[in-house]
């Protein structure tokens, strides 16, 4: 029963790196998001996906890529990490065939800083 | 637009208080989804309700009740005799759109004495 998983849940990097982190459900859920989570802000989507190898933009998607080759994963790229990426970042899913109204499920988090 | 607004940043009781916490959206579609989720302090987010826009009837589980008024574009959320155990983030969120994704509020932070 493993549901979402996110990897890894803390990780430090330095300001112009790649970092990656991944996400992995057990439901075969059809969409999957990634949200970050800011003092101030709230949660915020960042990308979301309605399957596989289907992604689009959410409200704050610069500086982040995403793929979707299987259904299962969703990793989130960091191209060239910056200080203000630093930040919780969320994976989540749901079962989306009617996309409205699905309870969406959200992984434990991963904890980014970038110094 | 839609928006949710949660106007209470922090709040704290003494544990077996009443505690209400208030929740407002905005939205124009006609059908649309209401969330409540909890986040402790170990960090994950719990979900706990969902409620969609034609079920107007008061929710109760547990301590927990919920009150869905579409009149004042309200979902509030009711722990009754609190404890130390409900100390968290508890967020609200909306979903109508296409997307499928959630628009959350800010959360309200709920403190829990002992």
């Amino acid at each position: 029963d493993a549901g979402i998983t996110q990897s890894p849940r803390y990780k430090i990097t330095e300001t112009g790196r790649q970092v990656t982190l991944m996400c992995h459900q057990t439901w075969s859920h059809s969409y999957m998001f990634w949200y970050r989570q800011d003092l101030g802000h709230g949660l915020r989507l960042i990308y979301y996906s309605a399957a596989a190898d289907i992604t689009d933009k959410g409200e704050v998607p610069d500086g982040y890529v995403v793929s979707r080759s299987k259904t299962e994963n969703f990793p989130l790229t960091l191209e060239s990490a910056t200080r203000s990426q630093t930040s919780v970042y969320f994976c989540a899913s749901s079962r989306g065939a009617d996309r409205a109204g699905n309870t969406i499920y959200f992984g434990e988090g991963s904890w980014l800083t970038v110094v | 637009a839609q928006k949710v607004t949660q106007a209470q940043t922090e709040i704290s009781v003494v544990e077996k208080e009443d505690v209400t916490l208030d929740c407002v959206y905005e939205t124009r579609d006609t059908t649309y989804y209401l969330f409540w989720y909890k986040q402790p302090p170990s960090g994950e987010l719990v979900f706990l309700i969902r409620r969609n826009s034609f079920d107007e009837q008061n929710e109760i589980s547990g301590r927990y009740s919920w009150n869905f008024q579409k009149s004042t574009s309200s979902f509030n959320f009711t722990i009754t005799a609190s404890q130390v155990v409900d100390s968290a983030v508890y967020f609200c969120a909306l979903n109508g759109g296409s997307q499928g994704n959630l628009i959350f509020g800010k959360g309200t932070k709920l403190s829990v004495k002992p």
